[in-house]
């Protein structure tokens, strides 16, 4: 049972345009939520958070939207660079006992 | 370097060997947790611990995975028998809880390759 979930695989963005990644969640006792970036043959980097308290998280170029009602995250880069170009995870747990992982989305900044 | 380091970084083994990754977390975080990848899906969780107890285990870890943190600092994580199946990206992560806020940092994993 996949809990979060990231359905587009992939996304291409111009550079200085704004990238928007998108993550659904099924469970509502979900109370934190992160963004990773991963490139190939590392591990995730974390990104930014956000807390079912807030609805939005800023920093710098990164800002995460917490829609509970809609049990959706979104995470916006703006401007996009190409050095942003890897997979994204969005993940998701419950008073922090387990995390919960999305499938990834590959995002592709053009130059 | 403060992160979160993995050895190794790389094992290829026969099928039916056992195989034994360690993990060192980051000093100051008292909480570890294992995760399998494989290709094109996201981090699955296996197992975690708080210091040295382990507090929860995935279905996913068959009876073949077993995992330590007797001292509460470093943890290892042992297949036994291994499977062709059991090939994937084993990461590593620890975190700390600050009131509310609790972030993972992750390890570069192991990438395991049972031939």
């Amino acid at each position: 049972d996949q809990q979060v979930k990231q359905n587009s695989p992939s996304l291409s963005v111009q550079e200085g345009r704004i990238s928007i990644l998108n993550c659904d969640y099924t469970n509502s006792m979900f109370d934190y939520f992160l963004w990773y970036k991963k490139y190939p043959a590392e591990g995730p980097t974390f990104l930014i958070s956000i807390s079912s308290i807030k609805d939005k998280n800023e920093d710098g170029r990164f800002t995460v939207f917490l829609n509970k009602s809609a049990k959706h995250l979104s995470l916006h880069i703006v401007p996009s660079q190409p050095g942003d170009s890897a997979v994204y995870f969005c993940a998701a747990s419950a008073q922090g006992n387990q995390f919960y992982f999305g499938t990834g989305t590959s995002l592709t900044v053009i130059p | 370097d403060t992160g979160v380091s993995q050895n190794p970084r790389h094992k290829i083994t026969k099928r039916g060997q056992n195989v034994t990754f360690r993990c060192d977390p980051i000093s100051e975080h008292n909480r570890l947790y294992w995760y399998r990848q494989t290709l094109g899906q996201g981090p699955e969780f296996l197992t975690y611990f708080q210091n040295e107890a382990q507090l929860e285990k995935s279905r996913l870890l068959s009876d073949r995975f077993s995992a330590e943190r007797p001292k509460g600092s470093f943890s290892t994580l042992e297949i036994q028998r291994t499977e062709q199946g059991d090939s994937a990206m084993y990461l590593c992560a620890s975190n700390q809880r600050l009131g509310q806020q609790e972030t993972q940092y992750f390890g570069p994993g192991t990438r395991l390759l049972v031939l």
